[in-house]
């Protein structure tokens, strides 16, 4: 089975910053990796797929990168409204799919 | 616009059983593979079933091969999620979830709202 982790498990940071995190996979997943976002209390959306292409309507800050094992999201300037918990999902085992532990973004 | 309602959530004995329903609207139903998608409280993400559009493949997570089953009636534009022998560790918000092809990739791009389902006794 393919295992999935992020880090940081978690990350404070400010209105404005660059964020940046980081997902590996166990072994080589090309480019099957996607990014989803979840604020509290709400369903997961889809931010990312196939590693670097944007889902629409996602705006042009967050960005991803990658491939084979190691994987990244980028929010180029940080909102107030992009703080939430961010997953990563490897879908080269599909239709099983695995998520990494997430991400959880915060206010400093 | 496009829509995925969960429902039939609630609190059950361990060792029973639960029916959760998804109801789509929005889109073509029918065309698309579906997931069910669990998360414990305050824990992260877990797959747990997948269907193909036309209900003809079925795929399960091991932690509930076995005890849950996924299936879909086209007709109704609803997908379900049977889950028997229910334990304490199924206690999760369950979603579903519509699959996208984009081409060499899939992914969850539809998601409903939830519905929670507690194991106590």
């Amino acid at each position: 089975d393919i295992q999935m982790t992020q880090s940081p498990s978690s990350l404070s940071a400010s209105v404005g910053d660059r964020v940046t995190i980081t997902c590996r996979a166990s072994q080589s997943i090309s480019s099957y990796l996607n990014w989803y976002q979840q604020k509290p209390g709400k369903a997961p959306k889809l931010l990312i797929y196939a590693a670097s292409s944007l889902q629409s309507g996602v705006p042009s800050r967050f960005s991803g990168s990658g491939s084979g094992t190691d994987f990244t999201l980028t929010i180029s300037s940080l909102q107030p409204e992009d703080f939430a918990t961010y997953y990563c999902q490897q879908s080269y085992s599909t239709p099983i799919f695995t998520f990494g532990p997430g991400t959880k973004v915060d206010i400093k | 616009q496009v829509q995925l309602v969960e429902s039939g959530g609630g609190v059950v004995q361990p060792g029973g059983s639960l029916r959760l329903s998804c109801a789509a609207s929005g889109f073509t139903f029918s065309s698309y593979g579906m997931h069910w998608v669990r998360q414990a409280p305050g824990k992260g993400l877990e797959w747990v079933a997948f269907i193909r559009y036309d209900g003809s493949n079925k795929y399960y997570a091991d932690s509930v091969k076995g005890r849950f089953t996924i299936s879909r009636d086209n007709s109704k534009n609803t997908l379900y999620l049977q889950m028997n022998s229910l334990r304490a560790e199924d206690t999760a918000v369950y979603y579903c979830a519509k699959d996208q092809w984009f081409g060499e990739n899939d992914a969850f791009d539809i998601w409903g709202q939830g519905t929670m389902v507690t194991v106590s006794s």
